[in-house]
């Protein structure tokens, strides 16, 4: 069972708001850790979307924005797309684990 | 342009070891943290391994005592030596170089920033 935990799944309609919540406990996200968030495409190896809570790598769409607060964390898509579709899984660092730790994942559907 | 590519999966049988490696290019594994990855057929993500400055190395607790990580820097890459083998152990094994923002006060949490295409590793009988 991941230490963190996201919902299985999020659903929206093109051009609709969608939000992914990652939520952690006082060992890791609480802990001041960074969060980061990864897309993973069918068949393909993860891709890193947010870094450092609010980061963007270059050529990742500006529809994609991170937050953290306390012991919990979200990303957002604004304006979804057909091409978002994809899995999306959260990371930070567990102390209590020593290790890095993913969230569950969750699958975003575009209607 | 930064690429991984590991090689070394297959079918294996509980008990029996393998060693997986990725070829780095673009950058210098001697130089950047790097992890292994692993995902199990249809479930989510688990870090298994990374190895740091001065090549400190941590594991995940399902694997400590099993499984080695390291690297060769005259051939630019890393390792990931897998002994006594469970089912519970296959999945696609990824190599990734690492990345963190560094602050003047501190230093980020590490992200996997590249990562390979990753290689199939099958524990069965």
């Amino acid at each position: 069972q991941s230490l963190l935990t996201q919902p299985p799944s999020v659903s929206g309609a093109p051009g609709q708001r969608v939000t992914i919540s990652c939520t952690g406990s006082s060992s890791n996200i609480g802990a001041g850790f960074e969060v980061h968030w990864y897309q993973q495409l069918p068949g393909t190896a993860p891709k890193v979307f947010i870094y450092s809570n609010t980061n963007r790598p270059s050529g990742v769409p500006e529809r994609f924005s991170g937050s953290k607060s306390g012991t919990s964390a979200s990303l957002a898509i604004t304006g979804l797309q057909a091409e978002d579709e994809a899995d999306y899984y959260c990371q930070s660092y567990d102390n209590s684990l020593s290790a890095y730790v993913f969230g569950s994942g969750t699958k975003v559907t575009v209607l | 342009e930064v690429q991984l590519v590991e090689s070394g999966g297959g079918l294996v049988q509980p008990g029996g070891s393998l060693i997986l490696s990725c070829v780095a290019s673009g950058f210098t594994v001697s130089s950047n943290s790097m992890s292994w990855v692993r995902q199990a057929p249809g479930k989510g993500l688990e870090w298994v391994s990374g190895i740091y400055s001065g090549d400190t190395t941590y594991y995940t607790d399902s694997v400590k005592g099993r499984f080695t990580i390291s690297r060769d820097n005259s051939k630019n890459t890393l390792y990931l030596q897998m002994n006594s083998l469970r089912t519970e152990d296959t999945a696609m094994y990824y190599c990734a170089r690492d990345d963190r923002r560094t602050y003047y006060y501190s230093s980020g949490t590490y992200y996997h920033a590249d990562w390979g295409q990753g290689t199939l590793v099958t524990v069965s009988s």
